[in-house]
């Protein structure tokens, strides 16, 4: 069973470009969440996916933005970059989302912004 | 107050001995509760859940439960090196609401 598929795994954007990162999750799982890692935050949830909609979304500006396809990949897009989105971009997925299922996470997007 | 606290470290125990990993959370109504391990580098891993009240073995490990408390913990016992990571706390708040996860902490086990 193939795991949770992101690309690409790194990526170096200067200040002011956009960025698109992408996910395929776990076949037969349904709901996307990304989270951004940073040494100082930690573990910060952007958004989850169930179904092509954005069921949850954290406090993240509006420069973060995300979609699902019909066949459950998901990207995420972060545009005018600034230097403190440096950081670990992990996609999980999950079966259906619900909290009775835990995440398999993705190898995560390093993004540096220079 | 932070949703989920855990104590960052680093918590280094001897080989073999019971490595204890704690977590607290905010939300009374918070239904599941996981804890992942992420080695340097690498992305979390999931691998342990607990929804009920008290103990859940599995292999090695032990989740412990305290709704009333608002309290998780992990029990690693024969602590290996292999062992030595980041421990992260997962509460989901509410019903269908994402998970929280706290900062993680840090444990060596030193052989």
């Amino acid at each position: 069973k193939a795991g949770v598929t992101q690309t690409p795994r790194y990526l170096i954007k200067t200040r002011g470009q956009q960025v698109t990162l992408s996910c395929s999750p776990i076949s037969g799982h349904r709901s996307v969440s990304w989270y951004q890692q940073t040494p100082g935050q930690g573990l910060q949830f952007l958004f989850e996916y169930f179904s092509e909609t954005q069921r949850n979304k954290g406090n993240f500006p509006g420069r973060f933005s995300g979609r699902q396809f019909s066949n459950s990949r998901s990207e995420m897009n972060v545009s005018t970059l600034e230097l403190g989105d440096s950081a670990l971009y992990l996609c999980a997925s999950s079966l259906d989302g619900s909290e009775y299922y835990g995440y398999t996470f993705g190898s995560g997007t390093r993004l540096t912004v220079v | 107050q932070k949703e989920v606290e855990q104590n960052s470290g680093p918590l280094s125990v001897p080989e073999g001995a019971i490595a204890s990993l704690n977590c607290t959370y905010s939300d009374r109504v918070s239904q599941s509760f996981f804890w992942y391990r992420q080695y340097s580098g690498k992305s979390p891993e999931l691998i342990m859940s607990i929804y009920s009240n008290g103990d859940k073995e599995d292999g090695r490990f032990t989740a412990q439960l305290n709704k009333a408390s608002q309290y998780v913990s992990l029990l690693i016992r024969d602590s290996q090196p292999s062992d030595s990571a980041t421990y992260l706390c997962a509460v989901n708040l509410a019903y269908g609401q994402n998970f929280v996860f706290g900062p993680g902490t840090r444990l060596s086990v030193l052989p």
